[in-house]
């Protein structure tokens, strides 16, 4: 079954530390997505591909950094810079990408909630 | 900028009743999503749609491009539909436009 896996589903962080998340896509797709949920808040953009080895920063960049060197992964590393990086982590997928705003249908992964200690 | 507004914020229903959600948006779109999350936390899209109705099973989507209006429609609801519907729609700007995403209403359907 085609789909979006992310791992892990858990993850603390102790204060100081990089952790990395996992997105991985069996999709075919060319465009690739990083967002956070916080409580009561609508999903914010962090990071999104177009292409394979290309990436771009969204609203809320700052202390996250990602890497696209396969199509099929999109890895999101959270740096010791990002100041509050307790929340909810989606990763998505569409067949194309108007710059930020996809053009086809979205597919999520179940999410990886980070919290740290 | 697009602003989105869902109502309501949460949504209360008897197993069997026809549920109704709805979004509403400022700016003039080509498209608009629809999403479901579930209470594990994973995201599943329902609809895009950008004109008239779409129709999935006892999922119903319309949208009003003139009143910039859609609702989601739930026929005999069911206790498996319990989860937070999320609509979406773009904002345009250039290299800065973006999806926007609405907070979510969050529906319980008792047995």
């Amino acid at each position: 079954d085609g789909g979006i896996t992310q791992s892990p589903k858990y993850l603390f962080r102790k204060e100081g530390q990089n952790v990395t998340l996992s997105c991985e896509q069996n999709l075919n797709h060319d465009a690739m997505y990083w967002y956070r949920q916080d409580p009561g808040q609508g999903l914010r953009l962090i990071y999104y591909s177009q292409i394979v080895n290309d990436f771009q920063k969204g609203d809320i960049a700052e202390g996250y950094s990602v890497s696209r060197e396969k199509k099929e992964s999109f890895p999101l590393t959270v740096t010791s810079a990002q100041k509050n990086p307790t929340a909810f982590y989606l990763c998505a997928s569409s067949q194309g990408t108007s710059g930020r705003i996809p053009t086809g249908e979205l597919f999520f992964g179940e999410g990886s909630r980070l919290t740290v200690l | 900028k697009n602003e989105v507004e869902q109502s309501p914020q949460n949504l209360t229903a008897q197993e069997g009743e026809f549920i109704t959600i709805n979004c509403s948006y400022s700016v003039g779109i080509s498209a608009l999503h629809w999403l479901q999350q579930h209470p594990g936390g994973g995201i599943v899209s329902l609809f895009m749609l950008s004109s008239g109705k779409k129709k999935h099973g006892r999922l119903i989507a319309t949208i009003n491009i003139q009143e910039k209006h859609s609702s989601l429609h739930i026929t005999a609801s069911h206790p498996r539909d319990s989860a937070v519907y999320i609509c979406a729609v773009p904002n345009y700007g250039g290299s800065q436009g973006n999806l926007i995403f609405g907070k979510g209403t969050k529906l319980s359907v008792k047995p």
